[in-house]
């Protein structure tokens, strides 16, 4: 059982660059996140989908972008990089936190590194 | 005021003694807690969930939920050395998950 795959695991862009980060889960769930984690910071949403066809902006949306096409799959997009988008990117993937699955924790992958030069 | 806070840190105790982290949360409608463990350059790794007041044991770790106070916390026994790690408390609040920014404990042998 996969989980919830990130490629690539670690990359190094130029200034004004474009990349997408790769995100994929074999759980069946329907929630799915991006965050980004600066050095000695917790996690910061970027934005996160409820369902194939539906995304919303978390606390740090500017600078990125996202599409949710299928359940499993859910990438991030960067344009036009810059230095202060580097960080490492957490995607994670859970059930609904409504009804009976509001028990239900967050499983993440391993992670992208990610550095703006 | 931040939806979920954690004591500072860094927490910096002895082999076999109890290490005690706290979080408070704003949304007095909160329902599930979640306790995670993020070595450096790894991901997060949930440890302990819990959804009802008081206490919750597994193994050495026990976490403890007070909503009236809006608090949980997580106790470490017998801390070991691989017990050093980054500790994140999570609320689940409006349907999202949201994390507190993490408490550094190191674990001296």
């Amino acid at each position: 059982n996969a989980g919830v795959t990130q490629t690539p695991k670690f990359r190094i862009l130029k200034i004004g660059q474009s990349m997408t980060l790769q995100c994929a889960q074999d759980m069946n769930h329907n929630y799915m996140y991006w965050y980004r984690q600066d050095p000695g910071m917790g996690l910061k949403l970027i934005y996160y989908s409820v369902g194939a066809g539906i995304t919303d902006k978390g606390e740090v949306p500017n600078g990125y972008n996202v599409s949710r096409s299928t359940t499993e799959d859910f990438p991030l997009r960067l344009e036009l990089a810059a230095p202060s988008q580097t960080s490492v990117y957490f995607c994670a993937s859970s059930y609904s936190f409504r009804g009976e699955y509001s028990n239900q924790p967050q499983h993440f992958g391993d992670g992208t590194r990610l550095s703006i030069l | 005021q931040k939806e979920v806070e954690q004591n500072s840190g860094p927490l910096s105790v002895p082999e076999g003694a109890i290490a005690s982290l706290n979080c408070t949360y704003s949304d007095r409608g909160s329902q599930s807690f979640f306790w995670y463990r993020q070595y450096s350059g790894k991901s997060p790794e949930l440890i302990m969930s819990i959804y009802s007041n008081g206490d919750k044991e597994d193994g050495r770790f026990t976490a403890q939920l007070n909503k009236a106070s809006q608090y949980v916390s997580l106790l470490i026994r017998d801390s070991q050395p691989s017990d050093s790690a980054t500790y994140l408390c999570a609320v689940i609040a409006d349907y999202k998950l949201s994390f507190g920014a993490g408490t550094t404990v190191t674990v001296r042998a």
